[in-house]
C-alpha cells in the first residue's frame, strides 16, 4: 500500500502568511492526488484535484503543484477562514490512502 | 444541490453488525462513483471502501476487508456499508461521499458522517 507523508503536523502562522503544506508517496502517483479540508466538526471539502486543478469556488489563494511522489499545497496569503485541518488523498491505486493531516492554526 | 445522507449509525457491541445508508439526491447517483471515509474521534481521515458506478467492482482498506461489505442500489440512490465482526478501533465517524467525474477519484461532495460507537 502506498504511504502519503505530510509535513508538518501542524503549523502556526499570522494572517497574510504564505503557507506550504508537503505530500510525499512512497511510491510515484502521477499527479493523482486531491487536497481537503477539513473544519471542526464538519465534513471535509475537496479543495484540488489531480494535484493542482483547483476546485469551483474555491479561493484562488490555494493552489497545488508536484507530480511523481512530492506534492505541495501552498495558500499564499492565509486568511482566518483557513484555519483548519489539510489533508492529502492519493487517488493513484487501491487501497486509497490518507496523509496524516496538517492542522492550520491562526 | 447534491445532498448525502448517512444513516445507521450507533452503539455496537464488539463482534456485533451494524449497516449503514447513505441516501444521495441531486445528482445521476448511477453516474458516480461512490467511497466511505472514516474518521476515529480526534484523528484523522482514513479510506475504508469504494464502489463502482455500476456496483459490480468494490475496493477495500485492509482494515475491513473481510469484514466490511459496500453495496449499492442505484434504483434507489443509496449507498450501504455492512460492517461486522466489529471492533473498538472500528469507532469513528463515517462519511460517505461521491467521486468528481464518475471515475472514482477526488471525492468532490461528502455526507455529514454519522458516529459509530463499539463498546461493550
Amino acid at each position: 500500500a502506498i504511504q502519503m507523508t505530510q509535513s508538518p503536523s501542524s503549523l502556526s502562522a499570522s494572517v497574510g502568511d504564505r503557507v506550504t503544506i508537503t505530500c510525499r508517496a512512497s511510491q510515484g502517483i502521477r499527479h493523482d492526488l486531491g487536497w481537503y479540508q477539513q473544519k471542526p466538526g464538519r465534513a471535509p471539502k475537496l479543495l484540488i484535484s489531480a494535484a493542482s486543478s483547483l476546485q469551483s469556488g474555491v479561493p484562488l489563494r490555494f493552489s497545488g503543484s508536484g507530480s511523481g511522489s512530492l506534492f505541495t499545497l501552498t495558500i499564499s496569503s492565509l486568511q482566518p477562514e483557513d484555519s483548519a485541518t489539510y489533508y492529502c488523498l492519493q487517488d493513484y491505486n487501491y487501497p486509497r490512502s490518507f496523509g496524516q493531516g496538517t492542522k492550520v492554526e491562526i | 444541490e447534491v445532498q448525502l445522507l448517512e444513516s445507521g449509525g450507533g452503539l455496537v457491541q464488539p463482534g456485533g453488525s451494524l449497516s449503514l445508508s447513505c441516501a444521495a439526491s441531486g445528482i445521476t447517483f448511477s453516474s458516480y462513483g461512490m467511497s466511505w471515509v472514516r474518521q476515529a474521534p480526534g484523528k484523522g481521515l482514513e479510506w475504508v471502501s469504494a464502489i463502482y458506478r455500476d456496483g459490480n467492482t468494490a475496493q477495500y482498506a485492509d482494515s475491513v476487508r473481510g469484514r466490511f461489505t459496500i453495496s449499492r442500489e442505484n434504483s434507489k440512490n443509496t449507498l450501504y456499508l455492512q460492517m461486522s465482526s466489529l471492533r473498538a478501533e472500528d469507532t469513528a465517524v463515517y462519511y460517505c461521499a461521491k467521486d468528481l467525474d464518475g471515475n472514482n477519484r477526488y471525492l468532490d461532495s461528502w455526507g455529514q458522517g454519522t458516529l459509530v460507537t463499539v463498546s461493550p
